[in-house]
């Protein structure tokens, strides 16, 4: 069974510029979360789909979005991009939500923002 | 959010089990415990889960305590490639709150 994919794997934008990235869960999964790593702030929690719904949103900015297709495929978009958005944005998958499932991580897309 | 503790740092010999501690003296009834680990320039990588038995999978074994405010996380014969950062975390819905995990050098 094939991972969860993420594109693209690098990136680099200027300050101001917005960038969507992309998420394919693993097959079966309908549950895709996104999570933001930095140095500083370490893995933080960013928002959760399910079924092309919203369910929870951590402490980031409007500036920071999501969708979720029918397919169960996600994007998430930042807007306005600051130097502070540099970081590794994880995205994973769950067969449904609830705490007695795992998450799958794919590799992450490493923005760098100049 | 239930908080977790962890030590920072922890070092093992190769061969050697390991045992990684985790505080969560604040865990809800309905939270499950997970461990996830993440090795250097990769997503994280779901390690184990439990409730409030016991688990064992290929990977690791999870010992719970009976008030389920601590759980320790054994890896029975350290590798190399065990070498990286173990996150204890606790689920009660989809949310996985991170904390700063315990980074395990293994020594050959």
């Amino acid at each position: 069974k094939a991972g969860v994919t993420q594109t693209p794997r690098y990136l680099i934008k200027t300050r101001g510029q917005q960038v969507t990235l992309s998420c394919s869960p693993i097959s079966g999964h309908r549950s895709v979360s996104w999570y933001q790593q930095t140095p500083g702030q370490g893995l933080q929690f960013l928002f959760e789909y399910f079924s092309e719904t919203q369910r929870n949103k951590g402490n980031f900015p409007g500036r920071f979005s999501g969708r979720q297709f029918s397919n169960s495929r996600s994007e998430m978009n930042v807007s306005t991009l600051e130097l502070g958005d540099s970081a590794l944005y994880l995205c994973a998958s769950s067969r449904t939500q609830g705490g007695s499932y795992e998450q799958y991580f794919g590799p992450g897309t490493r923005l760098t923002v100049t | 959010d239930a908080k977790t503790t962890q030590p920072n740092s922890m070092e093992s010999n190769e061969e050697e089990p390991v045992h990684l501690p985790c505080n969560h003296s604040t865990i809800s009834g309905t939270d499950y415990i997970h461990w996830y680990r993440q090795l250097p320039s990769q997503g994280p990588e779901y390690v184990i889960h439990g409730l409030t038995s016991n688990v064992n999978n290929r990977m690791a074994s999870l010992a719970i305590a009976e008030d389920r405010k601590s759980s320790t996380l054994i890896l029975h014969r350290a590798t190399l490639r065990d070498a990286a950062v173990y996150y204890c975390i606790l689920i009660n819905d989809y949310k996985l709150s991170f904390g700063a995990g315990t980074t395990v050098t293994v020594r050959a």
